[in-house]
C-alpha cells in the first residue's frame, strides 16, 4: 500500500527539540520531492519545508529557518525533520507529504495522517 | 508571499447540489494551483493539480478551472462522501501557501 506514516510528535517544553520521522512505503522515495506541512485550527495549513529527491536542495518557511532541518534517507525510505528551539507557535499537527515538481515548486499528491507536536511548559 | 483567499469559508448544501468554491491568489500564479479535500481525523487527499487536472482515482464530478489569480473548484452533484473541508494551494513559488479552507456541510 502506498502510504506515509509520521512519528515522533510529543509534548515538549519551549526551547526543546524533537526529531520527526516519516516512513514511506509502496513507492520509491528517491523519485520524489518530499515535504512537511503543519496544521493548526487557528492558522490552518502551513507549508514548512521541502527537500529534493537527492537531498541537494532544501527550502524552508521563514519562521523555521535556522531552527528546523529537513533530511532524508532514501535507502531506508525515510524522511526526517529535526526541530530545535521550539516555540509555542510551533504547536501543530505535522504532516509528511509527497511532492510533485511543477512550475517553480511542488504540490502534494500523497499525505500522511500526521503527528502532533505540542510546545508547552 | 502569495496570499490565497478562499470563499466562502463554509457552505451548506444538499446531496445532488452543484457546489462551487473560489480561490484567489494575491498575484498571478499561472495554473500552478492544487485542490485538496480533508475529512476530520483523516489525511488530506489530493483532488486537482495544475488548476484543472484530476488526480488519478478522483471522481469526475470534481472539476477545477482558472488561471492567473482566480480559480474555482466545482462539485457537479454533491455526494454524501463529499462533505469535508476543501483547500487550495499555490506552487508557483516559495513559500508554498494555502487557502484558509471551505467547509462543506450538510443542509
Amino acid at each position: 500500500e502506498v502510504q506515509l506514516v509520521e512519528s515522533g510528535g510529543a509534548l515538549v517544553q519551549p526551547g526543546g527539540s524533537l526529531r520527526l520521522s516519516c516512513a514511506a512505503s509502496g513507492f520509491t522515495l528517491s523519485n520524489y520531492w518530499m515535504s512537511w506541512v503543519r496544521q493548526t485550527p487557528e492558522k490552518g495549513l502551513e507549508w514548512v519545508a521541502n527537500i529534493k529527491q537527492d537531498g541537494s536542495e532544501t527550502y524552508y518557511v521563514d519562521s523555521v529557518k535556522g531552527r528546523f532541518t529537513l533530511s532524508r534517507d532514501n535507502i531506508r525510505n525515510s524522511l526526517f525533520l529535526r526541530v530545535n528551539s521550539l516555540r509555542a507557535e510551533d504547536t501543530a499537527v505535522y504532516y509528511c507529504a509527497r511532492g510533485r515538481f511543477r512550475g517553480g515548486a511542488t504540490y502534494f499528491d500523497l499525505w500522511g495522517l500526521g503527528t502532533l507536536v505540542t510546545v508547552s511548559s | 508571499d502569495i496570499q490565497m483567499t478562499q470563499s466562502p469559508s463554509s457552505l451548506s448544501a444538499s446531496v445532488g447540489d452543484r457546489v462551487t468554491i473560489t480561490c484567489r491568489a494575491s498575484q498571478g500564479i499561472s495554473d500552478y494551483l492544487a485542490w485538496f479535500q480533508q475529512k476530520p481525523g483523516k489525511a488530506p487527499k489530493s483532488l486537482i493539480y495544475d488548476a484543472s487536472r484530476l488526480q488519478s482515482g478522483v471522481p469526475s464530478r470534481f472539476s477545477g478551472s482558472g488561471s492567473g489569480t482566480y480559480f474555482t473548484l466545482t462539485i457537479s452533484s454533491l455526494q454524501p462522501e463529499d462533505f469535508a473541508t476543501y483547500y487550495c494551494q499555490q506552487y508557483r513559488t516559495y513559500p508554498l501557501t494555502f487557502g484558509g479552507g471551505t467547509k462543506v456541510e450538510i443542509k
